[in-house]
C-alpha cells in the first residue's frame, strides 16, 4: 500500500500567514490522483483539492495544491482564523485508499 | 443538498457484531460509489471499505478483512457495514462517505461525508 507521511505534524502560526503543507507517499502516486481534506473538531472531513491541485467547489483560492509523482503541497495563501483545523491528505492512485497522518494548523 | 445520515453505532462487547447504515439523499446514489471511512478517537483517518455503484467491485482494509461486510441497497438509498467479531481496535467514529465517481470500476476522492457514528468495543 502507498503510505504517505504528512509534515510538520503541527504548524503554529499566526492568522495573516502563509501556510505550507507537505505530503510525501512511499510510491508515486499516479495521475497525481491526491486530494486534501479539513476537518475541524467535532465535525465530518471536508474536501479541498482533488487531483492534487484542484480546489473543490466553494473552496476558497487562498487554498491551492500542487505536487506530483511522490512530493505533494498544500498551501494557505493567508490563514483566516476559520482555517485553524486538521489537514490530511489522500492518495487514489492504488488501493487500498490511504491517508496522511494529519498536520494541525494551531495558532499561535 | 447532498445528505448522508449514518446510525447504527453503540457500544458493543469485543467478539459480537454491529451492523451500520447510511442513509443518503439529494443525489442518483446508484451512481456512485460509496465508502465507510473511520476515525479513532484523537486519531487519523482511516479507509475501511468501498463498493462501487452496482456492487461489482468490494474492497477492504487489511485491518478489516473477513470480518467486515459492505453492502448496498440502490432502491432503498442506503449504505450498509456489517461488522462482526468487533474488536477493541475497531473503537471509532464511522462515516460513510460519498466517491466522485460514478459508473466506474475505481475509487476516487470523497467529495461528501456524513457525521458519523460512534462504535465503541469494550466489555
Amino acid at each position: 500500500e502507498i503510505v504517505l507521511t504528512q509534515s510538520p505534524g503541527t504548524l503554529s502560526l499566526s492568522p495573516g500567514e502563509r501556510a505550507t503543507l507537505s505530503c510525501r507517499a512511499s510510491q508515486s502516486v499516479s495521475s497525481s490522483y491526491l486530494a486534501w481534506y479539513q476537518q475541524k473538531p467535532g465535525q465530518a472531513p471536508r474536501l479541498l483539492i482533488y487531483g492534487a491541485s484542484s480546489r473543490a467547489t466553494g473552496i476558497p483560492d487562498r487554498f491551492s495544491g500542487s505536487g506530483s509523482g511522490t512530493d505533494f503541497t498544500l498551501t494557505i495563501g493567508r490563514l483566516e482564523p476559520e482555517d485553524f483545523a486538521v489537514y490530511y491528505c489522500q492518495q487514489y492512485g492504488r488501493s487500498p485508499l490511504t491517508f496522511g497522518g494529519g498536520t494541525k494548523v494551531e495558532i499561535k | 443538498e447532498v445528505q448522508l445520515v449514518e446510525s447504527g453505532g453503540g457500544l458493543v462487547q469485543p467478539g459480537r457484531s454491529l451492523r451500520l447504515s447510511c442513509a443518503a439523499s439529494g443525489f442518483t446514489f446508484d451512481d456512485y460509489a460509496m465508502h465507510w471511512v473511520r476515525q479513532a478517537p484523537g486519531k487519523g483517518l482511516e479507509w475501511v471499505s468501498g463498493i462501487i455503484w452496482n456492487s461489482g467491485t468490494i474492497g477492504y482494509a487489511d485491518s478489516v478483512k473477513g470480518r467486515f461486510t459492505i453492502s448496498r441497497d440502490n432502491a432503498k438509498n442506503s449504505l450498509y457495514l456489517q461488522m462482526n467479531s468487533l474488536r477493541a481496535e475497531d473503537t471509532a467514529f464511522y462515516y460513510c462517505a460519498k466517491d466522485s465517481s460514478g459508473y466506474t470500476s475505481s475509487w476516487y476522492y470523497f467529495d461528501y461525508w456524513g457525521q458519523g457514528t460512534l462504535v465503541t468495543v469494550s466489555s
